[in-house]
C-alpha cells in the first residue's frame, strides 16, 4: 500500500535561515507529487506539483522552491525563511491517477 | 475562478447532537468535490467524495450529497461522537487536474461529552 513519509515532524527555525523538508512515497512508482501549506486559520493551498523527476511546477509565487531528485523523493526548501513561511506543510500524491489525494503526516515549520 | 466557500467555526456540539457543516462552490464545468478530515496534531483523510451531479458520498455516518443546481456540498451527520473532533475540509477538483485541489478554509468541529 501507499504510505507518504516526511520529516521533521516539526520544525522551529530563525528568520533569514534554510529551510529542507523532505517528502518520499513508497508503494508506487512515477506518482504526481504534491506540496500543500495549510497557514494558521486558513486553508491549504497548493505551492507546488511534480509530475516527474527534475520537473516542478509552481503555483503561487513565494519564498519556497521544490526540486524531485529521485522518483519517490519530493523536497521543499528555502534560501532565506520569511515569518510568513510559518504553517504546515503537506505532501500529498495520488492514490490512483486521477483518484484522491492521499496525504503525509506533514510537517510544522514555525519561523521565529 | 474556482473557489471553495465553508461555513465559518469553530462549531460546538454536544455529543449525539446533528450535525450540518455547509460547503459551496464555483466552478465551471463538473469538478469533482471531496471532504476531508483533519484530526488534531495529524494530516489530512479523504473522509467521502462523489464525482457527479445527485451522487452522496458517505463514510463512518457522515454523507454529503453533490447539488449542482444550489452547486452545494454540505456535510453532514445525524449523531457526532467526541471522536469526531477535527477540522473538516471542502475540496473540488476540476475535471482531469490529478491531484490539484482546491480546498475551503476549514471548519474545526468541537463535540463536547
Amino acid at each position: 500500500s501507499q504510505t507518504i513519509h516526511q520529516w521533521p515532524a516539526t520544525l522551529v527555525q530563525p528568520v533569514g535561515s534554510p529551510l529542507s523538508l523532505e517528502c518520499t512515497v513508497e508503494g508506487t512508482s512515477n506518482p504526481n507529487l504534491y506540496w500543500y501549506r495549510q497557514a494558521a486559520g486558513r486553508g491549504l493551498q497548493l505551492l507546488f506539483y511534480s509530475v516527474g523527476i527534475g520537473q516542478i511546477s509552481s503555483e503561487v509565487p513565494q519564498n519556497l522552491s521544490a526540486s524531485r531528485p529521485q522518483d519517490r523523493q519530493f523536497i521543499l526548501s528555502s534560501k532565506k525563511l520569511l515569518l510568513s513561511d510559518s504553517g504546515f506543510y503537506l505532501c500529498a500524491c495520488p492514490r490512483q491517477e486521477y483518484g484522491e489525494l492521499f496525504f503525509g503526516e506533514g510537517s510544522r515549520l514555525t519561523v521565529l | 475562478g474556482n473557489s471553495v466557500t465553508q461555513m465559518e467555526g469553530p462549531v460546538t456540539l454536544s455529543e449525539e447532537a446533528f450535525l450540518t457543516i455547509n460547503c459551496t462552490y464555483t466552478a465551471t464545468g463538473y469538478p469533482s468535490l471531496f471532504w476531508y478530515v483533519q484530526y488534531p496534531g495529524e494530516g489530512l483523510q479523504l473522509l467521502l467524495k462523489a464525482t457527479k451531479a445527485d451522487d452522496k458520498g458517505s463514510n463512518k455516518g457522515f454523507e454529503a450529497t453533490y447539488r449542482k443546481e444550489t452547486t452545494s456540498f454540505h456535510l453532514e451527520k445525524g449523531s457526532v461522537q467526541v471522536s469526531d473532533s477535527a477540522v473538516y475540509f471542502c475540496a473540488l477538483r476540476k475535471y482531469n487536474q490529478g491531484g490539484k485541489l482546491i480546498f475551503g478554509q476549514g471548519t474545526e468541529l468541537s463535540v463536547k461529552p
